[in-house]
């Protein structure tokens, strides 16, 4: 079974440090990445998605990844209270197949 | 509003008896997923499908059924056979594509006893 690897955290960054969450996957074969939110006991929403080797910004977030290595990240700056929340690492594989990761845990506090 | 449409929000019912989850989307996406959520665990497919009448097993699809007639609608079938099936479920959809992420519905809560 192919798998996606993330440390369950919980990560704790005081407010306007950077936070930094990190995911590995198994399957060399996997063609895009994602990274959600999710708040809890609502449902994931879209962070970021990337595609190619290398970086991604949008905004306060940056996406990372490292095929080679089979390693995506995601750097969220000027962490806010806000971004307090659950964030979920999702690899898709050529049969379109989405396969997330158990989440880490982001407390960020004030 | 476009978007994707999970009903009841919470559903209980007792051990033993089949129950349908519905999911319905008029973002005239191709694509859904079910997934299933325990607590403090990641989102897990159960069943997946690309076109209609058309669907593929995910990683935990024993003890549910799906159906795909229509385009817009992606129904989730819990049957006796699920072990465990007290849990949040989360429909998706998206566009074909690899590229393309999935948009969730805002998720059913059962409660099975």
């Amino acid at each position: 079974q192919k798998e996606v690897e993330q440390n369950s955290g919980p990560l704790s960054v005081p407010e306007g440090a950077i936070a930094s969450l990190n995911c590995t996957y198994s399957d060399r074969g996997s063609q895009s990445f994602f990274w959600y939110r999710q708040y809890s006991g609502k449902s994931p929403e879209l962070i970021m998605s990337i595609y190619s080797n290398g970086d991604k910004e949008d905004g306060r977030f940056t996406a990372q990844l490292n095929k080679a290595s089979q390693y995506v990240s995601l750097l969220i700056r000027d962490s806010q209270p806000s971004d307090s929340a659950t964030y979920l690492c999702a690899v898709k594989d050529s049969n379109y197949k989405l396969t997330f990761g158990k989440g880490t845990l982001l407390t960020v506090n004030p | 509003d476009g978007g994707i449409t999970q009903s009841p929000k919470y559903l209980f019912r007792k051990e033993g008896q089949n129950v349908t989850l519905s999911c319905e989307q008029n973002l005239n996406h191709d694509a859904m997923y079910w997934y299933r959520q325990d607590p403090g665990q990641g989102l897990r497919l159960i069943y997946y499908s690309q076109i209609v009448n058309d669907f593929q097993k995910g990683d935990i699809a024993e003890g549910y059924s799906v159906s795909r007639e229509k385009k817009e609608s992606f129904p989730l079938t819990v049957t006796s056979a699920q072990k465990n099936p007290t849990a949040f479920y989360l429909c998706a959809s998206s566009i074909t594509g690899l590229n393309s992420p999935l948009h969730f519905g805002n998720g059913t809560r059962l409660t099975v006893t």
